[in-house]
């Protein structure tokens, strides 16, 4: 299958600063990129959507100007996390879409994830 | 907007018996139905999926059925291996409304195998 990447695998930052995440498509370009959060023990939750050259649609309750998310080009997006509070720590995942046209499988493929550790 | 429910919440299997993990989803609207397997401290990975035009679907030991009718689905595992070992997820993408493209997923089944 398609490999998605993601750097840092981790991360330790201390409250108030800011951290960015960048999320790779390999060997196919993301028309549409995802980004979610997962608490310990818990299913995978919604943050973001973006697509290549379009602002990010979040989901009702995440903070836009809090988590900041820019889709550059069809193999990169990132994820900063301003300002970031104890709370925020987390694993952010990254997940990418290819559109293959309607009727298609459009096929979404996750990366490693980042660990998020706010002191 | 799609509401995914996932059982059981774990699941206890000795080496070689089957596993099955059961999905429901509400939106009639769904047409892609993916499950992911996720090891500790990893991402989810794809192990199979079905769209919702065809009611079952076979990869070697792992399985796939759809009901659309009762909107539900499952995922089969046969021969299971301690490797089998993971938390898997069902998720189901909409096809329409505010949830269209997005995927919503299930709550989570923690699969123990045994030796």
């Amino acid at each position: 299958g398609a490999v998605v990447s993601q750097h840092p695998s981790w991360v330790i930052c201390k409250s108030g600063t800011s951290v960015k995440i960048e999320c790779r498509s390999l060997d196919f370009q993301a028309t549409t990129m995802f980004w979610y959060r997962q608490f310990p023990k818990q299913s995978l939750m919604l943050m973001a959507t973006s697509n290549e050259g379009s602002k990010a649609t979040y989901e009702q309750g995440v903070e836009k100007d809090k988590f900041l998310i820019n889709h550059a080009s069809l193999t990169l997006s990132t994820l900063t996390v301003t300002s970031a509070h104890p709370e925020d720590s987390s694993f952010y995942i990254c997940s990418a879409r290819v559109y293959l046209g309607r009727g298609t499988t459009n096929t979404q493929y996750f990366g490693p994830g980042t660990r998020l550790t706010v002191l | 907007g799609e509401n995914v429910e996932q059982h059981p919440s774990t699941l206890s299997v000795q080496e070689g018996d089957s596993a099955v993990i059961k999905c429901t989803y509400s939106d009639s609207a769904s047409n892609y139905f993916p499950w992911y397997k996720q090891e500790l401290g990893k991402g989810p990975q794809l192990i199979i999926d079905i769209r919702s035009n065809v009611g079952e679907k076979k990869d070697q030991r792992i399985a796939v059925t759809l009901n659309k009718t009762a909107k539900h689905f499952s995922l089969h595992i046969t021969e299971t291996q301690p490797e089998d070992s993971a938390v898997y997820f069902c998720a189901a993408r909409s096809a329409g409304g505010t949830s269209y493209g997005k995927l919503t997923f299930g709550q989570g089944t923690i699969l123990t195998v045994h030796p």
